[in-house]
């Protein structure tokens, strides 16, 4: 079945310094892929996604790597700041007829040290 | 701010009682979802429309819950008989279908029942 899970539940970095988040997914199946970055008391908040065609997206500061063989995803922020100090999840989409929700990791916690 | 509102944003309730919370997407969005998160976990799909079609739901709707979206524009969540079980927060999201899967969230309502 589907399951998405991440390998670690804290990261801390110092600020300036690359993060690495890293995340496995089970669904041989799934073709598209997404993070999200949620603040204390926020909802979710869109950061990049990635389908099942591709190897790497690239974004503002972000880089979301695909491994298809390993199942294994990965988000790249580039220069750490204070203000990414969140927990970050990834997520994939539900495959079979008619689905289309987003079924979500557990959840990464970036923490940014000065 | 993405645009998706809900209210209220926090509900403090008493076991047994009735629920009911509102979620209005951004306009021209044809999807909307709905997905619950319990501390220190991810979201957890409940359910989704296309315009005022329910297409699809998650085993976690029990019968207490029921969604609505009568003109294919704002949404209802009501929980019947609220156990403790349910205190969460209560995540909206929409998409424009046909245009990209990422889902834009709400900032939640915090459900609390005692």
């Amino acid at each position: 079945g589907e399951s998405v899970g991440l390998h670690l539940p804290t990261l801390s970095v110092q600020e300036g310094d690359n993060s690495i988040i890293n995340c496995a997914y089970s669904n041989s199946a799934s073709d598209y892929f997404i993070w999200y970055k949620q603040e204390s008391g926020k909802g979710p908040q869109f950061i990049i996604d990635i389908r099942s065609n591709m190897d790497k997206r690239q974004g503002q500061r972000v880089t979301v790597l695909l491994n298809k063989t390993v199942k294994h995803l990965s988000l790249q922020i580039a220069a750490t700041q204070p203000g990414d100090s969140a927990v970050y999840f990834c997520a994939e989409k539900n495959s079979g007829g008619g689905a289309d929700g987003l079924t979500f990791g557990k959840g990464t916690h970036l923490i940014i040290q000065p | 701010d993405t645009g998706v509102s809900q209210d209220p944003r926090h509900k403090i309730t008493k076991r047994g009682q009735n629920v009911t919370f509102r979620c209005d997407p951004i306009s021209e969005h044809n999807r909307l979802y709905w997905y619950r998160q319990t501390l220190g976990q991810g979201p957890e799909f409940l359910t989704y429309f296309q315009n005022e079609a329910q297409l699809e739901k998650s085993r976690l709707l029990s019968d207490r819950f029921s969604a609505e979206r009568p003109k294919g524009s704002f949404s209802t969540l009501e929980i019947q008989r609220t156990e403790q079980g349910d205190s969460a927060m209560y995540l909206c999201a929409s998409r424009m279908g046909q245009v990209s899967y990422e889902q834009y969230f709400g900032p939640g309502t915090r459900l609390t029942v005692t």
